[in-house]
């Protein structure tokens, strides 16, 4: 079984600081990790992934993550949040051929 | 060109109707996804096709009936839905493996 723990709810942040949003995974072997992120009425979009390789994963729109094996986590970063980064993000685990897992989600509010 | 599009954009029903939901990606992707998402909850999978044959169904009652006609195309179709079906239906496409999914922007349904 895999599964995804996102700890926080929620994540308040001023503009201009930096960001932080926690995921952390349970699967056996080696774990495909993504993180999307959902705007209002919208579906989700793909942000970045981790297959193998490096082990900070750069994607779009200025996001970060860091897999970190020994702990099992992925949290997601950006060095300075906008107003706009302002939504929902999901972490998500597969393993193979098996379905993509999502953790419950994180909202993430930016103020001015 | 990583797009998915889904129409109708917003759909109500009455219990008794009978009506399809459309998605189409054109991206060469050989999975496609069905999946169903209340507001600020992640995505539940519903249905998995691959090369265009059901390879996941999770359980879906049978008033959801998905369809994969052609390799570019998935519909959902529907009857004698129940109020609590409401949602925000999603639709994603991704290649087999690694499985990067990439949704469309939902179609949002009212059962009335």
């Amino acid at each position: 079984a895999q599964s995804v723990a996102q700890p926080e709810d929620q994540v308040n942040v001023a503009e201009g600081n930096p960001l932080t949003v926690k995921c952390t995974y349970s699967v056996s072997g080696n774990p495909y990790l993504f993180w999307y992120v959902q705007y209002p009425n919208r579906g989700l979009q793909f942000l970045l992934k981790y297959i193998t390789g490096d082990n900070l994963v750069k994607g779009s729109y200025g996001f970060e993550a860091e897999f970190n094996k020994s702990q099992t986590s992925f949290h997601l970063k950006k060095p300075s949040a906008l107003v706009s980064d302002s939504a929902l993000y999901f972490c998500a685990v597969s393993r193979g051929y098996s379905t993509l897992t999502f953790g419950k989600g994180t909202m993430l509010l930016v103020s001015p | 060109d990583t797009e998915v599009t889904q129409t109708p954009k917003h759909l109500v029903m009455g219990m008794t109707n009978k009506k399809s939901l459309k998605c189409e990606q054109h991206m060469g992707h050989r999975a496609m996804y069905w999946y169903k998402q209340k507001a600020k909850k992640p995505p539940e999978l519903m249905f998995v096709y691959s090369y265009e044959k059901l390879s996941i169904n999770e359980s879906v009652p049978s008033r959801f009936s998905p369809e994969c006609p052609n390799s570019s195309l998935l519909n959902l179709h529907l009857h004698a839905l129940q109020p609590e079906d409401s949602a925000l239906y999603l639709c994603a496409s991704s290649q087999l493996d690694p499985k990067t999914q990439y949704f469309g922007p939902g179609t949002r349904l009212l059962v009335l």
